[in-house]
């Protein structure tokens, strides 16, 4: 069983289209994240829910938007994509943003081409 | 504000021999450190983390880091390295307050040389 999963693992996509990426885990966390890595490796949140409430919202242009319909899924959303938006963007969650020292289980991660 | 510095960004060991990966990290309160590992293709994976107690912390695959509030360290070892053991290595701390925010550190790409 796949804790966290994420879909599509690869997207390829011309600039200014829109597109969407998924979220769920099965492990019941409260909490969950968006990263994007870029092509050095250098991860930076993008975003961060719990319970279903917005608790992080680091500089990120609002072309992204998250969605959350339930405190297992949390979406992604990208409209008019821009060359700078490839990367690989990876979906984790949290037992609970709360507890000390709480773990962070990653996705296997998005990779999106803008070309 | 937290940050993490982790010293080469490439590491290379031949294989059985030490493996050592720097990490430092800024914080003006007690921080919660941890390390991952994320192999080619891959999500990340937790190798261990340090909250409070013991300094020394044990992880997965043989691996082990030292809390030192005194150098503000958390440097990542294993005494014999393996061949499965190349993968990207990524350090992170956060700490208490609202948010939690989890800050990693650059990344140290290790290779294990036969």
């Amino acid at each position: 069983d796949t804790a966290v999963s994420q879909t599509p693992k690869y997207l390829v996509t011309q600039m200014g289209n829109d597109k969407s990426i998924k979220c769920e885990q099965n492990l019941g966390h409260d909490t969950m994240y968006w990263y994007k890595q870029d092509s050095k490796k250098f991860l930076k949140i993008m975003f961060s829910y719990n319970n279903k409430e917005l608790i992080i919202n680091e500089t990120v242009p609002n072309r992204f938007s998250p969605k959350s319909p339930d405190k297992a899924h949390l979406n992604l959303h990208i409209n008019s994509l821009e060359l700078g938006d490839s990367a690989v963007y990876f979906c984790a969650s949290s037992q609970n943003m709360g507890l000390a020292g709480s773990e962070q289980f990653f996705g296997p991660g998005t990779r999106l081409t803008v070309l | 504000a937290q940050s993490v510095t982790q010293l080469g960004s490439h590491v290379s060991v031949s294989e059985g021999a030490l493996v050592l990966l720097r990490c430092n990290y800024s914080s003006s309160v007690p921080p919660y450190l941890f390390w991952y590992v994320q192999y080619p293709n891959q999500g990340l994976q937790l190798l261990l983390k340090y909250t409070t107690g013991a300094t020394l912390v044990k992880g997965i695959n043989g691996f082990e880091a030292e809390f030192k509030k005194s150098e503000t360290s958390f440097h990542l070892t294993k005494p014999s390295a393996h061949m499965s053991d190349a993968a990207e290595y990524f350090c992170a701390v956060s700490t208490s307050g609202s948010a939690r925010q989890l800050t990693f550190g650059s990344g140290t790409q290790l290779t294990v040389l036969p």
